[in-house]
């Protein structure tokens, strides 16, 4: 148990509304991660953040903003959801401590834009 | 770019008899190397990892993976499966120069026959 919490864990939401999914951890942790899981395409990395107000984006960032204010929360943003970001959602964390800097994943969110 | 492919989408495998999913990973540097797991409505866990020394890893659950340098890849095996064996099955590479982001092969769905 890495100590990630994600919530909502579910979500129904409209075309065209925001929506933001939060990510939080306990352990203090300095790199975290959102990935969205789509069959046939594993996980695919959307933003990073390896420090407060330090974010990057990664290979699917298109229509998704990020913000991490403080260390434990990384929050993720459909400025305007659209149906193909119907998705499960992924935050994980990147384990410094560990051998070979592993990442560990929180339990998912699943998003469904109608 | 680099890129990781799991040739098998599905296997189907026998209670008892033995298992390997094969993932190959295309990159110039030796990466950090993940399998995950992943039942059906969970998040992912860590089946084992390699990072340097010994090719031959172990994890949990009586996995293990070997890493062949020659062929790029990191294929996954346990000698004999259980019925709580059936799950997806994840390949993931890292690289400490780029944060650790990993990139994830699209999957292996594996069924168990009783």
């Amino acid at each position: 148990d890495a100590g990630i919490t994600q919530s909502p864990r579910h979500k129904v939401t409209e075309t065209g509304t925001p929506v933001t999914l939060r990510c939080h951890q306990t352990e203090n942790h300095r790199y975290m991660y959102w990935y969205r899981q789509d069959p046939g395409h594993g996980l695919r990395l959307i933003h990073y953040s390896y420090g407060v107000k330090d974010t990057d984006k990664g290979e699917v960032s298109d229509g998704y903003s990020v913000s991490r204010s403080k260390t434990e929360d990384f929050l993720l943003t459909l400025e305007s959801a659209t149906s193909s970001q119907t998705s499960v959602y992924f935050c994980a964390i990147q384990d410094r401590a560990s051998s070979g800097n592993t990442i560990y994943f929180g339990e998912g969110s699943w998003l469904t834009v109608v | 770019a680099q890129s990781v492919t799991q040739p098998d989408i599905h296997i189907t495998v026998s209670e008892g008899a033995s298992l390997e999913l094969r993932c190959n990973y295309s990159y110039g540097a030796t990466p950090y190397l993940f399998w995950y797991v992943q039942s059906p409505g969970q998040g992912l866990q860590l089946l084992l990892k390699y990072f340097s020394g010994d090719t031959l890893v172990q994890g949990i659950k009586g996995f293990e993976a070997e890493f062949k340098r020659s062929q790029s890849s990191f294929n996954l095996r346990k000698p004999s499966v259980h019925w709580s064996d059936a799950a997806e099955y994840f390949c993931a590479v890292g690289f400490k120069a780029a944060g650790n982001k990993l990139t994830f092969g699209g999957g292996t769905r594996v069924l168990v026959k009783p």
